[in-house]
């Protein structure tokens, strides 16, 4: 099945710098990355996912970014803003039918 | 859409009494998941359903827990006997076509056994 290493585990960002989080997977044949994010106390979210077909994505202020070759995707926050503090997660997509989400990442932006 | 919804959204009882989560997915998604969230150990996954049929139940830590899906509509999920070890918050997701779709996550139940 597919093994997906996410870090760093914990990352503080000064508030309008910017923030990357990095995920290594490991089955050449994925072809669905998505991150979700959760905020204390409520549901994880979906924010932004993207498929083996294409190299980047972008939504206002955060994008992901796929390499194939070297088999990592990415999440990038620019101009970060307090309200992005939260739980990070590149859940690991085994066959289509089911994601495994982990501890993800503890993104905090620093006034 | 109400979205997914769960019940109840806090539950606290005593060690060994029976607990049950229930769950309604959004309407048209055919997959369910039943995930379990705790600090140490992170979101995991317990079981998820396909088309109302239970597919991977490998998650389920043991045979105190269980779960149903009697129809398209609604999902439980049971534990009995409960222990303190079983405190966490427990959250329902649904999606159309497992897990290469976007999940939709309900607002969890917040379970703490004394």
């Amino acid at each position: 099945g597919e093994n997906v290493e996410q870090h760093p585990s914990t990352l503080s960002v000064q508030e309008g710098d910017s923030a990357v989080i990095k995920c290594t997977y490991s089955d050449s044949a994925s072809n669905y990355f998505p991150w979700y994010k959760q905020e204390l106390g409520k549901r994880p979210q979906l924010i932004i996912d993207i498929r083996s077909n294409v190299g980047e994505k972008k939504d206002q202020r955060i994008a992901v970014t796929l390499n194939k070759t070297a088999k990592h995707f990415s999440l990038h926050i620019t101009e970060t803003q307090p309200e992005d503090s939260a739980v990070y997660f590149c859940p690991s997509n085994f066959g289509n039918e089911k994601l495994t989400f982990g501890t993800g990442t503890r993104l905090t932006i620093i006034p | 859409d109400a979205g997914v919804i769960q019940s109840p959204r806090h539950e606290v009882t005593e060690m060994g009494q029976e607990v049950t989560l229930r769950c309604k997915p959004i309407s048209g998604h055919n997959s369910l998941f039943w995930y379990r969230q705790t600090m140490m150990r992170g979101l995991e996954l317990l079981i998820y359903f396909n088309n109302n049929v239970p597919i991977d139940d490998s998650g389920m830590p043991e045979d105190r827990f269980s779960a149903k899906m009697p129809n398209a509509s609604f999902s439980t999920l049971k534990i009995q006997p409960s222990e303190p070890r079983d405190s966490a918050v427990y959250f329902c997701a649904s999606s159309l076509g497992g897990g290469a779709r976007g999940y939709t996550f309900g607002s969890g139940t917040r379970l703490t056994v004394v």
